[in-house]
């Protein structure tokens, strides 16, 4: 098992333009999730899906949009860059018998210009 | 709303000293709690857990007890190695906020040789 996979790993983007970071766990775990991490802050929660078809707001959704593709697959989206957005970004899931438990990926290191 | 607090950084120590590294936390209900430990330019690993009070959770010679009557989640190792230099969080989930995870700020630990 792979386990939890991000594309790209590195990125860098002049602002207002636009990227998709891509996620994909082979888990077969129900709920993923999206977090931003910055310096001192730990990790908040961007966006969150339960299960596939379902998608919820976390802590910081503004600027972001997301789609679950499959079950398999979720997609978080930059439609505009903001140097704000300049940050690492990780990808989770967790399977159903254990909920709160979290498996992160590798990552993707983002700096808006 | 529920929040985990760690002790301040970085922390450093010499090879084979004993560590301590302060949780606590404040949340509705009974949540889970987590350390994870991020090694340089990589994602979180899962270190260790604990799903009800009094629990203690270990890997790889770290441990940490959740004591709900001071709401602490202190992890612990009694003999750190060079390879243990890394960044610690400590996280709460379930609860209320069933498979959401709440983050602490993360501790940086450098070990000596």
């Amino acid at each position: 098992n792979a386990g939890v996979t991000q594309t790209p790993k590195f990125q860098v983007l002049k602002t207002g333009q636009s990227m998709t970071l891509q996620c994909a766990q082979d888990m077969n775990h129900n709920s993923m999730y999206w977090y931003r991490q910055d310096p001192g802050m730990g990790l908040r929660l961007i966006y969150y899906s339960a299960s596939e078809g379902t998608t919820d707001k976390g802590e910081v959704p503004n600027g972001y949009n997301v789609s679950r593709l499959n079950k398999r697959e979720f997609s978080l989206r930059l439609e505009s860059a903001a140097p704000s957005q300049t940050s690492v970004y990780f990808c989770a899931s967790s399977p159903p018998d254990d909920g709160p438990t979290q498996y992160f990926g590798p990552g993707t290191r983002l700096l808006v210009l | 709303g529920d929040s985990v607090t760690q002790m301040e950084g970085p922390v450093t120590l010499s090879e084979e000293a004993f560590l301590t590294i302060n949780c606590t936390y404040t949340a509705t209900g009974y949540p889970s709690l987590f350390w994870y430990v991020q090694y340089p330019g990589e994602g979180l690993q899962l270190l260790l857990k604990a799903t009800k009070a009094d629990d203690k959770g270990s890997n790889k010679g770290f441990e940490a007890t959740y004591r709900k009557e001071t709401t602490s989640f202190h992890l612990e190792k009694g003999s750190v190695q060079v390879s243990d230099s890394a960044v610690y969080f400590c996280a709460l989930g379930g609860g209320t906020s069933y498979g959401k995870l709440t983050f602490g700020q993360g501790t940086i630990l450098t070990v000596h040789p």
